[in-house]
């Protein structure tokens, strides 16, 4: 079956500017979360929605934004775009918010911010 | 702050040896799961323990979690080049009807041949 997809899988941006990042689940699963890698602070959870709803959220300020579709798809918008929030951007998937057996994560956006 | 502690942060090792990582906590977990990510891709799910005491094997990988479910090792024997990456370890912490996972800091690991 397919896997998480996520895309950009590049991006390129300038301070100030507002980006759109989108994430499809595997077929099946209805909770996707999301986190923000960098070098110095490692992985760090952003969001998870489960059926169109936002379940749990990370300490992240209101720049950071998301959502849900009916089909499980998300989208994550980072507004005012800063030189701080250039990173990795992963996507995974779970059949439900905390799955006990694992997420599937999406190969990732790499935002870099100019 | 890291409610998981993995150690050590950078390991370094040459084809053919063993390897450990460590990863601790204060808190229980309802299950441990391990991952393992190369440069520019995700996460890749190796493992799931769930039950305290256990142990898991995949190939040369062994998984074990602790009898108080706060903290796990990952064993590698006879490392090879392929064995290279980014090791993270999850605890997932049941406050709800959902749970929530938590990532710790990562330990890269290096073969070299």
């Amino acid at each position: 079956k397919a896997g998480v997809t996520q895309t950009p899988r590049y991006l390129i941006k300038t301070r100030g500017q507002q980006v759109t990042l989108s994430c499809s689940p595997i077929s099946g699963h209805r909770s996707v979360s999301w986190y923000q890698q960098t070098p110095g602070q490692g992985l760090q959870f952003l969001f998870e929605y489960f059926s169109e709803t936002q379940r749990n959220k990370g300490n992240f300020p209101g720049r950071f934004s998301g959502r849900q579709f009916s089909n499980s798809r998300s989208e994550m918008n980072v507004s005012t775009l800063e030189l701080g929030d250039s990173a990795l951007y992963l996507c995974a998937s779970s059949l439900t918010p905390g799955h006990l057996y694992g997420y599937t994560f999406g190969s990732g956006t790499r935002l870099t911010v100019v | 702050t890291q409610l998981l502690e993995q150690s050590p942060q950078f390991l370094s090792i040459q084809e053919g040896e063993n390897l450990t990582v460590y990863c601790n906590s204060s808190s229980v977990f309802s299950s441990l799961q391990w991952y393992r990510q190369e440069p520019g891709e995700g996460p890749v799910l190796l493992v799931t323990v769930v039950t305290g005491g256990e142990v898991k094997k995949l190939k040369r990988l062994t998984f074990q979690f602790g009898d108080a479910r706060k903290d796990s090792s990952l064993h590698i024997t006879a490392a090879q080049p392929g064995d290279t990456g980014l090791y993270l370890c999850a605890g997932l912490v049941t406050t709800d009807s959902w749970g929530k996972l938590q990532f710790g800091a990562g330990t890269q690991v290096v073969v070299t041949p």
